[in-house]
């Protein structure tokens, strides 16, 4: 089973910085990384797939980077709405044997 | 619109049955990879189950064989899960998910599952 390990747990930021939250792979996913933000008492919402493609209707404040095991989150200047939970996801496997991080708490 | 609605949940005592439903509109349900997602409380997302477009082919995460069952009726519209003997580890808040060249672009509201005497 591959592990995702997100860092950092929780992260303090004020409206209009940027937050830059990290995803690793236990072993290479190549760019089968997907990003998802989830409000409390809210679904999770596809935010980025393929590492860096940003889902219909996703801000072009999100962007994504990263291959093989390091991955990167980055919002470039935080609006309220944006402090949630982020998760990554693998999806490299086939059949398929999904995992995701323990998520990143983005709080002001 | 494209949504996902769900039904059934609650609290089921081990050992006993429970399933959960999931009806889908606004796609074409029978071209969809389906799946269910889990979140136990405080804990991390957790892959169930996948189900192939035609329901040939299921695919679950080890803790979930031969407890979990995911199936589908296209003419429904609608996907499933029989939860069978449930365990305690069992409890949590299960998601219906539309995938997408194996990521989840789509989401139910989800529904909570309690598994206790």
């Amino acid at each position: 089973e591959i592990v995702m390990t997100q860092s950092p747990a929780t992260l303090s930021v004020s409206p209009g910085e940027r937050a830059t939250l990290s995803c690793r792979a236990s072993q290479s996913v190549s760019t089968n990384l997907a990003w998802y933000q989830q409000k409390p008492g809210q679904a999770p919402r596809l935010l980025i797939s393929g590492a860096s493609t940003r889902a219909t209707g996703i801000p072009a404040r999100f962007s994504g980077s990263g291959s093989g095991t390091e991955f990167t989150l980055t919002i470039s200047s935080l609006q309220s709405e944006d402090f949630a939970v982020y998760y990554c996801q693998q999806y490299i496997h086939w059949p398929p044997m999904y995992t995701f991080g323990q998520g990143t708490k983005l709080e002001i | 619109e494209v949504q996902l609605v769900q039904s059934g949940g609650g609290l089921v005592q081990p050992g006993g049955s429970l399933r959960l439903s999931c009806a889908a509109s606004g796609f074409t349900f029978n071209t969809y990879w389906m799946s269910w997602v889990r979140q136990a409380p405080g804990k991390r997302l957790e892959w169930v189950a996948s189900i192939k477009q035609d329901g040939g082919e299921t695919f679950y995460v080890a803790s979930a064989k031969g407890r979990l069952t995911i199936s589908r009726d296209n003419a429904k519209n609608s996907l499933y899960l029989q939860m069978n003997s449930p365990r305690g580890e069992d409890t949590a808040v299960y998601y219906c998910a539309r995938e997408n060249h194996a990521t989840f672009d789509i989401w139910g509201q989800g529904t909570m599952v309690t598994v206790s005497s």
